[in-house]
């Protein structure tokens, strides 16, 4: 089956403690990206990743960071949170640099305190 | 800068209406829109992609139009269920944006039985 994996689902940390969000696709897609999803302010975009080791900054990259070493895995760190990263954060991936069909992960709702 | 606008914010109608969703862009020039479907908490589902050369695309009930010289796209949902009750997305690609996705924030649809 087709799909985008993110984990952990649900996670609650404290400020200052690094923590790694995964996502990992089995459909072979060259582009990878993050988002986060904040009521009131909609699907904002982290980074993405047009093919393995090329990554670029999105709308709101501060405070992330990403790395694409193999093509299936696109992992997004926060080395640092903190409470203005509580958000519900999705991965997603794509044919020809994200031009194609978007397929979406189920997201990580992360609470940083 | 590209702004997508999507009016209503929610809608409620009965079950068995046809309903028309709307999605208005500021910049003509888009590579493709996709419109997407969120359920609660979880993730997108896309629903339709109309490259910018295409007028318009169906999936069973659905129906997806482009007019990109009135920036306009709509949403044509054929005798709606409650299962269809969901927030949609639309989203445009545009060059300048090197491809990435500009959102709307949605409509929440409510579908009453």
């Amino acid at each position: 089956e087709a799909q985008v994996t993110q984990n952990p689902r649900y996670l609650i940390t404290v400020t200052g403690k690094k923590l790694t969000v995964t996502c990992s696709q089995n459909m072979n897609h060259e582009y990878m990206s993050w988002y986060r999803q904040d009521p009131g302010l909609g699907l904002r975009q982290i980074y993405y990743s047009m093919n393995v080791e090329v990554t670029d900054k999105g709308d709101v990259p501060e405070g992330y960071k990403v790395s694409r070493k193999e093509k299936r895995n696109f992992p997004l760190i926060l080395e640092s949170p903190s409470p203005n990263q509580t958000s519900l954060y999705f991965c997603a991936s794509s044919t020809r640099q994200g031009t194609g069909e978007l397929f979406f992960g189920e997201g990580s709702r992360l609470t940083v305190l | 800068k590209q702004e997508v606008t999507q009016i209503p914010a929610a809608l409620s109608v009965p079950e068995g209406e046809n309903l028309v969703l709307n999605c208005s862009f500021t910049d003509s020039a888009i590579y493709n829109l996709q419109w997407f479907r969120q359920d609660p908490g979880k993730g997108l589902t896309s629903l339709l992609l109309i490259q910018s050369s295409q007028r318009e695309q169906t999936s069973g009930r659905l129906n997806a139009s482009l007019d990109k010289s009135s920036g306009r796209s709509t949403l044509y949902i054929a005798a709606s269920q409650p299962g269809d009750s969901a927030t949609y997305l639309c989203a445009v690609s545009t060059l300048d944006s090197n491809y990435q996705l500009i959102w709307g924030a949605g409509t929440k649809l409510i579908i009453k039985p």
